[in-house]
């Protein structure tokens, strides 16, 4: 089992809807979550971030913690085009040098 | 001016061949990152340093070698090249704390032919 799994997608969503993008991890004993953005051959740029239990809103994006069931999510409100890259979701716990552990990421696509 | 910058962007090189990666960072950061992208197997790290005086080896470290003059300068090098190192390549940085949040430079593209 993978350490932090997102779903490949890709996600197609039609402009202006809502995007659920969703992230799963094995070890409970995480305290950090992020997500990142990444484009096509750029590097990736953080989104949110979010270290307790619930949600996290900032302008289009909310990010949702839920530590007891091990699964973080994003969510964008009014989808545009821009929006379309890969979302890389990425957990840091205790232990482990404190390094993030990356998922492999989930492919948005915003059609107009 | 961007906070993490990375030399060269791009490079084109030749199997065997010794190849040096830059990267500087403005943001007054301790921890400085390596990691590698390819396709379908996501960001994986080469190596990390938490100050000058530490250096840790990551999932992939066979093959590669990193030198950090200095708090702002992290080097990586490939000693002697080989096609499965054609990749992107990336460095970042953190804060030491609770938040660990990484920021990233704009990356290298690395083609070993």
């Amino acid at each position: 089992q993978k350490e932090v799994e997102q779903n490949s997608g890709p996600l197609s969503v039609p402009e202006g809807a809502i995007a659920s993008l969703n992230c799963t991890y094995s070890d409970r004993g995480s305290q950090s979550f992020f997500w990142y953005r990444q484009y096509s051959g750029k590097s990736p740029e953080l989104i949110m971030s979010i270290y307790s239990n619930g949600d996290k809103e900032d302008g289009r994006f909310t990010a949702q913690l839920n530590k007891a069931s091990q699964y973080v999510s994003l969510l964008i409100r009014d989808s545009q085009p821009s929006d379309s890259a890969t979302y890389l979701c990425a957990v840091i716990n205790a232990g482990n040098n404190r390094k993030l552990i990356w998922g492999l990421g989930t492919s948005l696509a915003v059609n107009p | 001016d961007a906070d993490v910058t990375q030399t060269p962007r791009n490079r084109i090189t030749k199997t065997g061949k010794r190849i040096m990666l830059e990267c500087s960072q403005t943001k007054g950061h301790d921890r400085m990152y390596w990691y590698r992208q390819d396709p379908g197997l996501g960001l994986r790290l080469i190596y990390y340093s938490f100050d000058v005086k530490d250096i840790n080896k990551g999932e992939i470290s066979d093959g590669y070698s990193v030198s950090r003059q200095a708090q702002a300068k992290f080097s990586l090098s490939l000693e002697s090249a080989i096609p499965n190192q054609t990749a992107l390549y990336f460095c970042a940085t953190s804060d030491y704390g609770f938040t660990d949040t990484q920021y990233f430079g704009p990356g290298t593209r690395l083609t070993v032919l």
